[in-house]
């Protein structure tokens, strides 16, 4: 069974940082881009980042590029998602998502919500 | 950025009746590109439906995708109970990858 675990959100001031994880299970890592998403509390999904299986290639959404930066351990199974220079509308839960073939995301973790508060 | 509008914004059904929700793009999408998704509360998102018309696995025959170009559907023949969520439609494209619909709510008459 494909398990996607987050972990790593929590309460951080505006201008601070927070490091996000994802524990993968069930499949071979290796074989898939990942991709994080996020949504704000009673908002619609954002697509955020994505990772080739190898961390060759890299994608950001406009919106957090230079302060996002996302990163893979095939070794360990794990994603990750560095979060810096956090803005208030940053607050959202955020979600790891497997990457079926550069079309949909077929699984999603439970997500990890991060608030971004004074 | 291709833009994704969905209709109506919610959808008042009693079960058993037959959903119908719209995705419009703000200019042609390649069908293999077209994906749709199930969120109920608390939840994560559960992909029902990619390539326009392909069935995820395990995803019950009553809910089927259809369209092309810029208009696309979502259609529950016959509304569970079990079916009522927020339902996005999801596009994958250059940049950004993924963008997403903001969403229909489909809601218990």
């Amino acid at each position: 069974e494909v398990q996607l675990v987050e972990s790593g959100g929590g309460l951080v001031k505006p201008g601070g940082s927070l490091r996000l994880s994802c524990a993968a299970s069930g499949f071979n890592v290796n074989n898939y881009y990942m991709n994080w998403v996020r949504q704000a509390p009673g908002k619609g999904l954002e697509w955020v980042s994505s990772i080739s299986s190898n961390s060759r290639y890299i994608y950001y959404a406009d919106s957090v590029k230079g302060r996002f930066t996302i990163s893979r351990d095939n070794a360990q199974s794990s994603l990750y998602l560095q979060l810096s220079s956090l803005r208030v509308e940053d607050t959202a839960v955020y979600y790891c998502a497997r990457d079926l073939r550069m079309v949909a995301l077929d699984s999603w973790g439970q997500g990890t919500l991060v608030t971004v508060s004074s | 950025e291709i833009v994704l509008t969905q209709s109506p914004g919610t959808l008042s059904l009693s079960p058993g009746g037959r959903a119908t929700l719209s995705c419009r793009a703000s200019q042609s999408v390649s069908s293999s590109y077209l994906a749709w998704y199930q969120q109920k509360p608390g939840q994560a998102p559960r992909l029902l439906i990619y390539g326009a018309s392909t069935r995820a696995t395990g995803i019950p025959d009553r809910f089927s995708g259809s369209g092309s170009g810029t208009d696309f559907t979502l259609t529950i023949s016959r509304v569970e109970p079990e079916d009522f969520a927020v339902y996005f439609c999801q596009q994958y494209g250059s940049s950004p990858m993924y963008t997403f619909g903001q969403g229909t709510k489909l809601e218990i008459k």
